[in-house]
């Protein structure tokens, strides 16, 4: 599976919009994105997937570029509770797949009032 | 519906003992992990169980771990003669299958070896 490249830290006033960037300058075509968080003394929470659109559901948005090396996830109004370690994970679908994912080190969020 | 659920939520033991974890998959979910995240640092994948096929047991540090899959239900996690170094929370996850990466995540056993 591809490596990830994340920002160690960000942060973001509360409300506003939060953009967490991520590097997978060698992803392959069978490859998606995932994204997952985890909030402190908590197990990872899946956020959301996507292949080469543009992704939305009702916690956060996927934005991917066009060639697919780079993609940004979105939460468009950041709240104390988002405060979390961000993960960006690149991994086949597929039978020949262990099913395992990778975790890099993530990008730690804080959502500041 | 129910979630991940794992137990027991802690477990201090002293260095030499056996331990055994246990994680209980969300039902109907063929897939099954085990990660390892020792504090601070990042998950590290230790076994999958996929349906009737062989787990990858490509994670496992030592011959130590071990860990054993009752059809698509619960698994239990093995430590043997446990060490300081086996200090972590243990996470379990599952999934639908494996082909895919939404993994849903229990709230971990946190193993401190004294």
């Amino acid at each position: 599976d591809a490596k990830t490249t994340q920002p160690p830290s960000m942060d973001c006033a509360e409300g506003r919009a939060a953009n967490l960037p991520c590097n997978h300058s060698t992803i392959s075509g069978n490859e998606y994105v995932y994204w997952y968080r985890q909030i402190h003394s908590q197990g990872p929470q899946y956020i959301i997937h996507g292949l080469k659109n543009n992704e939305t559901n009702e916690m956060a948005s996927l934005i991917i570029t066009e060639d697919r090396k780079s993609s940004t996830l979105i939460l468009p109004h950041a709240t104390l509770r988002d405060t979390a370690v961000y993960y960006c994970i690149v991994r086949v679908h597929g039978s020949s797949n262990t099913g395992k994912l990778i975790f890099g080190q993530g990008t730690t969020l804080q959502v500041k009032p | 519906g129910a979630g991940v659920s794992q137990s027991p939520s802690n477990k201090v033991t002293e260095k030499g003992k056996d331990v055994e974890l246990r994680c209980d998959p969300i039902s109907g979910h063929t897939a099954l992990y085990w990660y390892r995240q020792r504090l601070g640092q990042g998950l590290e994948f230790l076994i999958y169980f996929q349906g009737n096929s062989a787990p990858d047991k490509s994670g496992l540090p030592s011959d130590r771990f071990s860990a054993e899959r009752t059809g698509e239900s619960v698994s239990t996690l093995t430590i043997q003669r446990t060490q300081q170094e086996d200090s972590a929370v243990y996470l379990c996850a599952s999934s639908r299958t494996g082909w895919e990466g939404e993994q849903y995540f229990g709230p971990g056993t946190r193993l401190t070896v004294t």
